[in-house]
């Protein structure tokens, strides 16, 4: 069972670069979202999507795009990279059912310098 | 306004000696709730939920959680805490009332709980 995979798990990157963070899930859900981790922060959600070709903005979402083009991959795009989105970045998954969990991947963990 | 509060951001405990893990919630309707685990350089686990029913629900590894809707808490228990339990806890929301008519919900994090099981 392969769940929600993130690629790739660690990355640094020079300030003004941009990227994508990749998430795939291999269980049909409806459901996902990228959240971002830093210290005494817990998690906050920058993009989710309730399916294929809808996405909308979480809490955070300033520096980030996202598309759903497949109902298994959501990547996340760094437009143009700052020191203050050195951060732990998690993507994750669940059915359309709102009782379900979410089903997270092991993170990107990402450095800007 | 949905939100999570974890009041303590470290909890100590002895191996052998019951543990809690405070939550409270704030949501304008009905919550789903929930509780994750996450260890070190892993993405969170999922523990246990309430959706309805007995306010006692029983997780993963022996936890449990007792919903209270009069004081808005989800606290996270285990009778007996073991050192393997040490690792960052979540207490999480969802409201069911919902984002634009989605039966999903947003899911609301709370700051998390480092938990330390000492030998």
């Amino acid at each position: 069972n392969a769940g929600v995979t993130q690629t790739p798990k660690f990355q640094v990157l020079k300030t003004g670069q941009s990227m994508t963070l990749q998430c795939a899930q291999d269980m049909n859900h409806e459901y996902m979202s990228w959240y971002r981790q830093d210290p005494g922060m817990g998690l906050r959600l920058i993009h989710y999507s309730v399916g294929a070709g809808i996405t909308d903005q979480g809490e955070v979402p300033n520096g980030y795009n996202v598309s759903r083009s497949t109902t298994e991959d959501f990547p996340l795009r760094l437009l143009s990279a700052a020191p203050s989105q050195t951060s732990v970045y998690f993507c994750a998954s669940s059915s359309g059912q709102g009782s379900q969990p979410q089903h997270f991947g092991d993170g990107t963990r990402l450095s800007i310098l | 306004a949905q939100s999570v509060a974890q009041p303590e951001d470290q909890v100590n405990v002895a191996e052998g000696n019951p543990l809690t893990v405070k939550c409270t919630y704030s949501v304008s309707g009905n919550p789903y709730l929930f509780w994750y685990v996450q260890y070190p350089n892993r993405g969170l686990q999922f523990l246990l939920k309430y959706i309805t029913g007995d306010n006692l629900v029983k997780g993963s590894y022996g936890f449990e959680a007792e919903f209270n809707k009069s004081q808005t808490s989800f606290h996270l228990k285990k009778p007996s805490a073991l050192v393997s339990d040490s690792a960052l806890y979540f207490c999480a929301v969802r409201d069911i009332s919902a984002d634009r008519g989605s039966t999903l919900g947003r899911l609301y994090f709370g700051r998390g709980t480092q938990l330390t099981v000492w030998p």
